[in-house]
């Protein structure tokens, strides 16, 4: 199993550019989720999607929108990308996304918007 | 807003030492998960604790958990180099994670 992938791995924008950031998982797990992490911060939830057909705000939504595409896939689009989103983003999921479930982390894509 | 907050924020050992991670955390919660990250990589589970026990050990690791304080430990016994990464705490009933504690340890 590949586990959760990501792509890309980098990328780099320039405001006001669009993109997709793409997360595959191959486990058949339940609950996916999108993260950004900024130096000091650690991480902050962006959106999740408890099930297929579902998504929900996380912490700092502003500015992103996600699809639930299918069980497998759950991606994260930035529509007009700003530099105060420069971050590493991180996809995850969960089996069935209760809070004694693992989360299993793709590599991350690093972002940077000029 | 950040529940989970680790302490101290960077810590810096000799190989062989022990070191201690805090995160304390603002609500009740069932259950709580220390992960681990490496420079540049996604963040992979260590270990969970849930709210009726006080204290597991995985390996090197030992983790304790205070519902009365609002508090959790993370010792690792005899460091090694490679144990160097950044350590996190997680209640994912509210999907938070703590800042992190960045441990160094040195050859």
């Amino acid at each position: 199993n590949a586990g959760v992938t990501q792509t890309p791995k980098f990328q780099v924008l320039k405001t006001g550019q669009s993109m997709t950031l793409q997360c595959a998982q191959d486990m058949n797990h339940n609950s996916m989720y999108w993260y950004r992490q900024d130096p000091g911060m650690g991480l902050r939830l962006i959106y999740y999607s408890a099930s297929e057909g579902t998504t929900d705000k996380g912490e700092v939504p502003n500015g992103y929108n996600v699809s639930r595409l299918n069980k497998r896939e759950f991606s994260l689009r930035l529509e007009s990308a700003a530099p105060s989103q420069t971050s590493v983003y991180f996809c995850a999921s969960r089996p069935f996304g209760t809070s004694t479930d693992t989360q299993y982390f793709g590599p991350g894509t690093r972002l940077t918007v000029l | 807003s950040q529940q989970g907050e680790e302490d101290p924020q960077a810590l810096s050992i000799q190989e062989g030492e022990n070191a201690t991670m805090n995160c304390s955390y603002k609500t009740s919660i069932n259950n709580l998960q220390w992960y681990r990250q490496n420079s540049g990589r996604g963040l992979v589970h260590l270990i969970l604790i849930r709210s009726n026990e006080r204290e597991k050990h995985s390996g090197r690791l030992r983790v304790t958990l205070d519902t009365s304080k609002k508090s959790s430990s993370l010792l690792i016994t005899a460091s090694r180099a490679a144990d160097t990464a950044s350590y996190f705490c997680a209640t994912l009933e509210k999907l938070v994670f703590g800042k992190g504690t960045k441990l160094t340890v040195n050859p």
